[in-house]
């Protein structure tokens, strides 16, 4: 699987978007990019994922740049409770076992 | 609610002593998984089960068992837990029975796991 790189923190203010950066400059034409955050400890959460087209749900918004080397994760208004580490992951829909090899992530602290 | 269920929340036990972790799904995914996270390390996956019957060793296998016998449960087994499994555990699934998918997998809330 492709190597992410994520800043190692972020600071966002409640109300406003958040938008987490993530690169994958090695991806291959078969590598989803996929978005999870963890909140202290607790289970990892899914948020989004995408092939190459952008992709948005009630919870974020995915956008990943043409040359798919790069993609971004919207959080249209960021509330506390969105503070968390959020992960960038990007899995080879042939990956044995069909694991998540989760990095260091992003540390996002929300602030009032 | 759709979840993946995890038990016990939080163990303290001894060295050798048997302990299973049950995780449990009410979402009819065929598939499930075991990690466990330690700092530094990420996530490293355990075990994987394709469907029932249908059990897979991940990257850090030994020292531990797995049991698919129904679809919706896949207990983790320590037959002689030792102090370099203390770790936080998560079971996950996803749907479909393709070997290979692009579906994300959903997460318990995990199971801290302390052997002395």
């Amino acid at each position: 699987d492709a190597k992410t790189t994520q800043p190692p923190s972020m600071d966002c203010a409640e109300g406003r978007a958040a938008n987490l950066p993530c690169n994958h400059s090695t991806i291959s034409g078969n590598e989803y990019v996929y978005w999870y955050r963890q909140i202290h400890s607790q289970g990892p959460q899914y948020i989004i994922h995408g092939l190459k087209n952008n992709e948005t749900n009630e919870m974020a918004s995915l956008i990943i740049t043409e040359d798919r080397k790069s993609s971004t994760l919207i959080l249209p208004h960021a509330t506390l409770r969105d503070t968390a580490v959020y992960y960038c992951i990007v899995r080879h829909f042939l990956a044995a076992g069909n694991k998540l090899t989760f990095g260091g992530g992003t540390r996002v602290l929300v602030k009032p | 609610e759709a979840q993946v269920t995890q038990n016990p929340r939080y163990l303290i036990t001894v060295t050798g002593k048997k302990l299973t972790v049950t995780c449990s799904q009410n979402m009819n995914h065929e598939y499930m998984s075991w990690y466990r996270q330690d700092p530094g390390l990420g996530l490293r996956q355990i075990y994987y089960s394709m469907n029932v019957e249908v059990t897979d060793k991940g990257d850090v296998p030994e020292g531990y068992k797995v049991s698919r016998k129904e679809k919706r449960n896949f207990p983790l087994i320590l037959e002689s837990p030792s102090p370099n499994q203390t770790s936080l555990y998560f079971c996950a699934s996803r749907p479909g029975t393709a070997a290979y998918s692009n579906q994300p997998q959903h997460f318990g809330d995990g199971t801290r796991l302390s052997i002395l």
